[in-house]
């Protein structure tokens, strides 16, 4: 079945650091991959996302390219910010069966901690 | 307001309490979710929704039941709550080939 691989964290750094959070999956067909970001005390909500292979999301700094040929969608951010502190999760959706159902699969959230 | 709203936002309750959490969305989707989410293990999907008369179970179902009072409504009980049912909860709703919208979450403590 399909899965999302990330680290668990927590991974701290400091503020204007430069930002790697993995994301591996595993996938039958062709899904439609995002990053979502989850500050303390709130619901997720979509950072990016990348439909197709090659695919590059971009927001807020932060960006991931969909790499068909590692199954990765490595999300960076070239200087974090102390606001940049939340848990982020990878995760894909993909079409299951005929009758039009979307599964998504989430990792299990990578916590950011930026110290000024 | 809020695309998605949940309440109650935290809640303790006893072991084998029935316990209803509510969801409700202005996004006007058809599809609506519950998710819990626990430390190490990310979101699980609990139960999900296409429309009123279409309900499915997810990957946890088992000691969960929901209702879909409307498009706009879906809600998860707890028909007799146990400690390890205590966790975060989160709804959300999406459109087919788009990203899902989620409440805030409630945080849920079974004593």
């Amino acid at each position: 079945g399909d899965s999302v691989t990330q680290m668990e964290g927590p991974v701290t750094l400091s503020e204007e650091a430069f930002l790697t959070i993995n994301c591996t999956y595993t996938a039958t067909g062709y899904p439609s991959l995002f990053w979502y970001v989850q500050y303390p005390g709130e619901g997720l909500q979509l950072l990016l996302k990348a439909t197709k292979a090659d695919d590059k999301g971009s927001n807020k700094g932060f960006e991931a390219t969909y790499r068909k040929e590692t199954t990765s969608f490595h999300l960076e951010k070239g200087s974090v910010q102390v606001s940049d502190s939340a848990v982020y999760f990878c995760a894909l959706s993909e079409r299951v069966g005929s009758g039009g159902y979307q599964k998504v699969t989430f990792g299990i959230g990578t916590k950011l901690q930026v110290i000024p | 307001d809020a695309d998605v709203t949940q309440t109650p936002r935290n809640r303790i309750t006893k072991t084998g309490k029935r316990i209803m959490l509510e969801c409700s969305q202005t996004k006007g989707h058809d599809r609506m979710y519950w998710y819990r989410q626990d430390p190490g293990l990310g979101l699980r999907l609990i139960y999900y929704s296409f429309d009123v008369k279409d309900i499915n179970k997810g990957e946890i179902s088992d000691g969960y039941s929901v209702s879909r009072q409307a498009q706009a409504k879906f809600s998860l009980s707890l028909e007799s709550a146990i400690p390890n049912q205590t966790a975060l909860y989160f709804c959300a709703t999406r459109a087919p080939n788009t990203e899902a919208f989620f409440g805030q979450g409630t945080r849920l403590t079974v004593v």
